[in-house]
């Protein structure tokens, strides 16, 4: 079993539309949790993280963490054509980064 | 002002060749590493360097020799290569080794074509 897993998509949705991005990991220990973003022909870049358990609200993006199901979700609101970008959950762990799959999200106009 | 800047941004090589992938980072960071990105866009670590010394090395073929002539700079050679060699290499830099809230800031990727 893959430490991090996330669904691959791609995931299509119009403007406007509220989006929901997932991953599940399978470390109990673990208590940051990341989301990045990266745009087409550019490097990952930190959206937001989050520690233990919880919700996070950051302007339209909400990261929620679920430590008894090992679960982990980003949420977008309102969404808009520029959130279209390939979302990464992460995972510190032993001075690295463990990255899930990647979700690849285009949001029509 | 670019913070972690790779070059060159696209090679297109044969198989057999040797290759070479520079980075460097104006941040201040001690830490700097190697991942590679495959075409399903899965990011994997290669190496980790903290100050100059290596501390993860992810049992990558020995072909790829990452080399840190100082903290701001990471190299990564790559000899006799092979067509799965292809991918993007992307270098990233945090302030400490991974951990806490685990920020890395990358470069725009170097996209390696092995024809």
């Amino acid at each position: 079993q893959k430490e991090v897993e996330q669904d691959p998509g791609p995931l299509s949705v119009p403007e406007g539309a509220i989006v929901s991005l997932n991953c599940t990991y399978s470390n109990s220990a673990f208590q940051y949790f990341m989301w990045y973003r990266q745009y087409s022909r550019k490097g990952p870049e930190l959206l937001m993280y989050t520690y233990s358990s919880g919700n996070k609200e950051d302007g339209r993006f909400t990261a929620q963490v679920d430590k008894s199901s090992k679960y982990i979700s980003l949420f977008i609101r309102d969404s808009q054509p520029s959130d279209s970008a390939t979302y990464l959950c992460a995972i510190p762990q032993g001075g690295k980064l463990i990255f899930g799959q990647g979700t690849e999200l285009s949001v029509k106009p | 002002d670019t913070a972690v800047s790779q070059t060159p941004k696209y090679l297109v090589t044969q198989m057999g060749n040797d290759k070479s992938i520079k980075c460097e980072q104006n941040l201040g960071h001690d830490t700097m590493y190697w991942y590679k990105q495959d075409s399903k866009k899965f990011l994997k670590i290669m190496f980790s360097y903290n100050n100059k010394e290596l501390i993860i090395n992810e049992t990558v073929p020995n072909r790829f020799s990452p080399k840190s002539p100082d903290k701001a700079h990471l190299n990564l050679h790559i000899n006799s290569l092979e067509l799965g060699d292809s991918a993007v290499y992307f270098c990233a830099s945090s302030q400490v080794p991974t951990g806490g809230t685990g920020e890395l800031f990358f470069g725009e990727g170097s996209r390696l074509t092995v024809l």
